[in-house]
């Protein structure tokens, strides 16, 4: 089984609005990521986790806020975006992390649009 | 500064044409992914190189590393509509530091085969 899940598929929202994002692996991984993807351009990595702890914060706003409660599952808590932050949101898995074969697995993503 | 250049950014061909998208750098990788991303979905792992001078093949689709491990392309034979999608090279830089394993991207190469 090589499939990362995530939910919502899309997700509408306020600025006022507290939401989460939810992704979950059963490969066996223990290095999870979440990414930001604008229209046609490459993911942007925001958080790494590894071992169910937080390795990189790539200095993403405290508005967004990572949880991972257990090897299998990710989490995005959201709270006072901007519209700015309208988007596609990535997770990704791999085996570990810091790796030189770092083959991650995406999941389908959530389209997120902030009003 | 862009650690992996990917070009070209933009190709439209007929069904049936052959194409080669490239993938450049002045740093060496210790691996390198190529990924095909359909939109509103995310990105999908085709292969994995990490060998300087590896070839793989996958159907139509042939990948190349580069003996010194800063270049990689993709080639495909008879493009099909199906391959239509946003094309990702993704590495692992050699170097140490912190950014020893995490995956940088290129910028993309938005692929469209008309029938």
């Amino acid at each position: 089984d090589t499939e990362v899940t995530q939910t919502p598929k899309h997700l509408v929202m306020g600025m006022t609005n507290k939401k989460s994002l939810k992704c979950e692996q059963h490969m066996g991984h223990r290095a999870m990521y979440w990414y930001k993807q604008k229209a046609k351009k490459p993911p942007e990595l925001m958080f790494v986790y590894s071992y169910e702890k937080l390795s990189i914060n790539e200095s993403v706003p405290s508005r967004f806020s990572p949880e991972c409660p257990n090897s299998s599952l990710l989490n995005l808590h959201l709270h006072a975006l901007q519209p700015e932050d309208s988007a596609l949101y990535l997770c990704a898995s791999s085996q570990g992390y810091p790796s030189s074969y770092n083959e991650q697995f995406f999941g389908p993503g959530t389209r997120l649009t902030v009003l | 500064t862009q650690l992996l250049e990917q070009s070209p950014q933009f190709l439209s061909i007929q069904e049936g044409e052959n194409l080669t998208v490239y993938c450049n750098s002045s740093s060496v990788f210790s691996s390198l992914q190529w990924y095909r991303q359909e939109p509103g979905e995310g990105p999908v792992l085709l292969v994995t190189v990490v060998t300087g001078g590896e070839v793989k093949k996958l159907k139509r689709l042939t990948f190349q590393f580069g003996d010194a491990r800063k270049d990689s392309s993709l080639h495909i034979t008879a493009a099909q509509p199906g391959d239509t999608g946003l094309y990702l090279c993704a590495g692992v830089p050699d170097a140490g530091g912190t950014s020893y394993g995490k995956l940088t991207f290129g910028q993309g190469t938005i692929l469209t085969v008309h029938p």
